[in-house]
């Protein structure tokens, strides 16, 4: 399974614009990009997932690279409740493959007041 | 929606007991995956059924480790005996199918201390 790079923690202050970035060198042409985020205690949520073109929704943006080399996942105005620990995710959508999440270390977004 | 459920929240046992863990998807998602987080890390994939069939478990610990879906609903996950390295947070999640661009739903997850 092809692996992503992610920066360990980031800090960001409230109502200003995070972007949170994620490197794939090695991702195939069939990989979506997921992102899924872990607040404290509780289980992972989704966020967001593209495959070649950059993706909007309630919650967040996600820039792709043109190569697909790498991500960025943009919340357009950071709140507390943003607190979280990010993982972006490479997930094969290739036939015979069971879609499963292999997650890292992920980023842990601060937030300040 | 209801999302999914969970139980118990937390458990504490001592080690080479047995301790078994409950999870309710969201109805009418075919498939449950049961994950292994340990503190500091990300989760881990234990297992994954598509209804009442087993599609990867190959990251289970089969020697103490059990897990079914009887009737394609409800799972159990059970420990049998329990190490203190099994010491984690086990989440359930559910999808309508277990597809890569298909969106999963978590539980709040249990916590286990083995002592």
């Amino acid at each position: 399974d092809a692996k992503t790079t992610q920066p360990n923690s980031m800090e960001s202050n409230e109502e200003e614009p995070v972007h949170l970035p994620c490197n794939h060198s090695t991702i195939s042409g069939t990989d979506y990009i997921h992102w899924y985020r872990q607040l404290p205690s509780q289980g992972p949520e989704y966020v967001i997932h593209g495959l070649t073109s950059n993706v909007n929704n309630r919650m967040a943006s996600l820039a792709i690279a043109e190569d697909r080399k790498s991500s960025t996942l943009i919340l357009h105005r950071a709140t507390l409740r943003d607190a979280a620990v990010y993982y972006c995710i490479l997930r094969d959508r290739g036939s015979g493959n069971t879609g499963k999440l292999i997650f890292g270390q992920g980023t842990t977004l601060q937030v300040k007041p | 929606e209801a999302g999914v459920a969970q139980s118990p929240r937390y458990k504490i046992i001592e080690k080479r007991q047995s301790v078994a863990f409950w999870c309710n998807p969201i109805s009418g998602h075919a498939t449950l995956y049961w994950y292994q987080q340990i503190l500091g890390q990300g989760p881990k994939l234990l297992i994954q059924f598509q209804n009442n069939g087993v599609v990867d478990d190959s990251q289970l610990p089969k020697d103490r480790f059990s897990a079914e879906r009887l009737k394609g609903v409800d799972s159990t996950l059970k420990i049998q005996p329990a190490k203190l390295e099994d010491s984690a947070v086990y989440l359930c999640a559910s999808s309508l199918e277990g597809l890569a661009g298909v969106e999963q739903f978590f539980g709040p997850g249990t916590r286990l201390t083995v002592l």
